[in-house]
């Protein structure tokens, strides 16, 4: 089952605003990446992140690899339309070949 | 290919009939991985194939499930007797050498069992 846990699950913001949400798990993972769903289309990777304290960016997008190497967050700055979709959260521990999967964050944007 | 393709897109079953979802993976992607997911739910890991390693088939949900990689590209996955709780978007994924680096999700098939 599920080992991730994503928060919120869902999110409704007005465009323009930032977002903000997290991946928390009980054991330790050595990799962690975010990815988004649109409508109909399978997962993309936005980023990845490999070392505990890791601070990326792409465009307005940022990410932290959390330094107890349990948690990961994203944020997004400055919301636009084209942001809404759903986004996973997913940590692969050492040795493992496979990526656990957060539930989820589903993010609505109004205009 | 340039993707992962995932074949058909969508597919509308008969309750108790069989379906093969087929996947392409990107050439010279070695780990190919099928997961399943359900309305508003997260992504449900099924199977693994790496190489020529023994698949990892821990999160088949019963043995009406079963997939298979043939020539080390190519993979389908098989529902037999398809029951309502069977109907999902099944995604298929493929990596190089290790996931470290992230899957390529091909679009999915939406399966649905009426």
């Amino acid at each position: 089952g599920q080992q991730l846990n994503q928060s919120p699950q869902s999110m409704f913001i007005q465009e323009g605003e930032d977002v903000s949400m997290n991946c928390t798990s009980s054991s330790i993972f050595n990799t962690w990446l975010w990815y988004k769903q649109d409508p109909g289309e399978g997962p993309v990777l936005l980023i990845a992140l490999y070392k505990a304290g890791e601070l990326t960016s792409n465009g307005r997008l940022t990410a932290q690899f959390g330094i107890t190497r349990k948690d990961s967050f994203l944020n997004i700055s400055a919301s636009i339309p084209s942001d809404v979709g759903i986004y996973f959260c997913a940590g692969q521990r050492t040795g493992a070949q496979k990526l656990v999967f957060g539930q989820g964050t589903r993010l609505t944007i109004n205009p | 290919g340039a993707g992962v393709s995932q074949s058909p897109s969508n597919k509308v079953t008969e309750k108790g009939k069989d379906v093969e979802l087929r996947c392409d993976p990107i050439s010279g992607h070695t780990a190919l991985y099928w997961y399943r997911q359900s309305l508003g739910q997260g992504l449900e890991f099924l199977i693994y194939f790496q190489g020529n390693s023994a698949p990892d088939k821990s999160g088949l949900p019963s043995d009406r499930f079963s997939a298979e990689r043939t020539g080390g590209s190519v993979s389908t996955l098989t529902i037999q007797r398809t029951q309502q709780e069977d109907s999902a978007v099944y995604l298929c994924a493929s990596s190089q050498d290790s996931a470290i680096y992230g899957y390529t999700f091909g679009s999915g098939t939406r399966l649905t069992v009426v």
